[in-house]
């Protein structure tokens, strides 16, 4: 099986900051690489898809990058909206998502 | 609309079996594979499966395999997430995600004796 990991498990930013998810794959997953947001008591929302496309509709202060085991999330300029757990998820090899990324505002 | 409507909140004992069922609407329902996800309280998203709607063919990951069963009836655009010998631990929102981007709106399962 694939484990997926992430860091920081959880961080606190200022309205404005840029910021950044880390998301490590156990063994080459190529780009097959999805970035989630999901807001409490909410369906998760596919944010990036195949690494570094952004789903339609998707705010373009949100971005991804990388390929093979390390992948990186930004968010360019934190609105307070942006508040909510970020999730990678691989689906190279069935699909495992990361522990998850708790992000919050200072 | 395009939506994935859940059946609502369950509660079961340890040892029972529960059904979740998702039905989907506004779309070509064979057209799309279905995924079942569950988060239980506090805690992160985990995969359980995915079932193609043409034709019913089944993927499970192996920490549910010999417990879960998925299936879909092409008549009313359902598909089904069968859970059984439930624990305490099983206690979860089950989610059904058509491919990545269509979610429902989740099912609390509660396990509790």
């Amino acid at each position: 099986d694939i484990q997926m990991t992430q860091s920081p498990s959880s961080l606190s930013a200022s309205v404005g900051d840029r910021v950044t998810i880390t998301c490590q794959a156990s063994q080459d997953i190529s780009n097959y690489l999805n970035w989630y947001q999901q807001k409490p008591g909410k369906a998760p929302k596919l944010l990036i898809f195949g690494a570094s496309n952004l789903e339609t509709g998707v705010p373009s202060r949100f971005s991804g990058t990388g390929s093979g085991t390390d992948f990186t999330f930004t968010i360019s300029s934190l609105q307070p909206e942006d508040i909510a757990t970020y999730y990678c998820q691989q689906y190279d090899n069935l699909y495992t998502f990361g522990p998850g990324t708790k992000l919050e505002i200072k | 609309q395009v939506q994935l409507v859940q059946s609502g909140a369950e509660v079961k004992k340890p040892g029972a079996s529960v059904k979740v069922s998702c039905k989907a609407s506004g779309y070509t329902f064979i057209s799309y594979y279905m995924h079942w996800v569950r988060q239980a309280p506090g805690q992160g998203l985990e995969w359980m499966g995915i079932i193609n709607p043409n034709g019913g063919s089944t993927t499970y990951a192996q920490k549910f395999q010999g417990r879960v069963t998925m299936t879909r009836d092409t008549s009313t655009s359902t598909v089904y997430m069968e859970l059984t010998s439930l624990r305490s631990d099983d206690t979860a929102v089950y989610y059904c995600a058509r491919e990545e981007r269509l979610w429902g709106q989740g099912t609390l399962v509660i396990v509790s004796s």
